[in-house]
């Protein structure tokens, strides 16, 4: 069964700052790994993910994430952290073998960024 | 932007009573998804479908019975609405455009 595991619930950090968002991930079969970035009071938004071609994947307002097998993991990086990146921000696992399969969560991190 | 529609967007229900949410897509795509989010829970995927009545269930169906008539269309029933689906739901569909898949903007659903 897939799982994924976000490491921090709540992560903060100055504006200009890097930021680090934690993922790792359980997998019988080769994974599609997902970001998505929520808002207050708005659906999910996808940034980024990665589907078996480069393992650096570069998102949606600068961020980018690196798919590491040796360590199961998809961190997700933004070299410098503006105001409005903060939000709630989670990873996601599908499995590649069958289409259409479900996303698995992790719980969330929630981001914030302090001037 | 997905066209995806949810309705209604807030809703306020008492205990006991059936609630159906609705999801509307206009891009026709095959799968549609319908999670709940709790905080420090994530989503969790409570049914799903693959096609006009096709469906299956998710981690956290119980309790919810689901619909789909139209490809466009996909319905979640509370049957007998409890405090403990007080809950955002969210309705998804997977895109064409290789793996991805997007949300509605959610129905606040408050069970009193």
């Amino acid at each position: 069964a897939q799982s994924v595991t976000q490491l921090g619930s709540h992560v903060s950090v100055s504006e200009g700052a890097l930021v680090l968002l934690r993922c790792n991930y359980s997998s019988s079969v080769p994974p599609y790994l997902f970001w998505y970035v929520q808002y207050p009071n708005q659906g999910l938004q996808l940034l980024l993910k990665y589907t078996s071609a480069a393992t650096l994947v570069k998102g949606i307002n600068g961020f980018e994430a690196e798919f590491k097998k040796s360590e199961t993991s998809f961190h997700l990086t933004k070299p410098s952290a503006h105001m409005s990146d903060a939000a709630e921000y989670f990873c996601a696992v599908s499995d590649v073998s069958q289409a259409g399969t479900a996303l698995i969560f992790g719980k969330g991190t929630t981001l914030s960024v302090s001037s | 932007d997905a066209g995806i529609t949810q309705s209604p967007r807030h809703k306020v229900t008492e205990t006991g009573t059936p609630v159906t949410l609705r999801c509307h897509q206009t891009e026709n795509h095959r799968y549609m998804y319908w999670y709940r989010q709790d905080p420090g829970h994530g989503l969790r995927l409570i049914h799903y479908s693959y096609g006009v009545k096709d469906t299956d269930k998710g981690e956290v169906s119980d309790g919810y019975s689901v619909s789909r008539s139209k490809t466009e269309d996909f319905l979640l029933t509370l049957e007998s609405a409890t405090s403990s689906q007080t809950s955002v739901y969210f309705c998804a569909i997977q895109g064409t455009g290789g793996p991805g898949t997007f949300f509605g903007q959610g129905t606040r659903l408050t069970v009193v």
